[in-house]
């Protein structure tokens, strides 16, 4: 089964800190992907990365920077935490084509910003 | 561009109803690929089925089953006898084929089982 971890399943931060969201996957995916999820506003892609050292802006990567120094780690980073990012993280990641293939999903981060 | 509707924000359904999530999507491209995706309350997105557009046959897979049309660029979810484990949130999305497309997901549908 593949499987997909975030580092932490709660996380609570003070404005203008600098937050690092962590995800590992352990089936040699070559895609890995960072979604945020706001009611109202579903799934939107942040960041992605095909391979290592490589990395792809989303629709909403302002604010937000990535680091994949691994293949099977994904890094987010929060240069400076506002309360706008208050928000629930996903992070997934697939095999082959980054659009065609299934995407299999960790359990999430929700992050509250204060 | 591309895009997926959900029109059903929240829908609640009696245990063993049968309920339908409704998915409309809009694309330019001739070949792409169709997902649903169930999120229960613990958080994690779990895959339940992928289409590609050559195929338009139906799909059942045990209480679930999909009506895939390409006439009304819909790919409609039915479950039947619906039982409260099903209770999710449910996404319905869109991707091409080419190298740097994306998967593009619907807002989502939140049902809610009654027992």
């Amino acid at each position: 089964d593949v499987k997909v971890t975030q580092s932490s399943r709660y996380l609570v931060k003070r404005t203008g800190e600098k937050v690092f969201l962590e995800c590992v996957q352990d089936m040699d995916h070559e895609n890995m992907f960072w979604y945020r999820q706001d009611p109202g506003l579903g799934l939107r892609l942040i960041y992605f990365s095909y391979d290592v050292k490589m990395k792809e802006k989303g629709d909403i990567p302002e604010g937000y920077s990535v680091s994949r120094e691994k293949k099977e780690r994904f890094s987010l980073i929060l240069e400076s935490a506002s309360t706008n990012q208050t928000s629930m993280y996903l992070c997934a990641s697939s095999t082959g084509l980054a659009g065609v293939e299934t995407q299999y999903f960790g359990p999430g981060t929700r992050l509250l910003v204060l | 561009a591309q895009k997926v509707t959900q029109a059903q924000t929240e829908i609640s359904v009696v245990e063993k109803e049968d309920v339908t999530l409704d998915c409309v999507y809009e694309t330019r491209d001739t070949t792409y690929y169709l997902f649903w995706y169930k999120q229960p309350p613990s958080g994690e997105l779990v895959f339940l089925i992928r289409r590609n557009s050559f195929d338009e046959q139906n799909e059942i897979s045990g209480r679930y089953s999909w009506n895939f049309q390409k006439s009304t660029s819909s790919f409609n979810f039915t479950i039947t006898a619906s039982q409260v484990v099903d209770s999710a949130v449910y996404f319905c999305a869109l991707s091409g084929l080419n190298r740097d497309d994306k998967i593009i997901f619907g807002k989502g549908t939140r049902l809610h089982i009654l027992p």
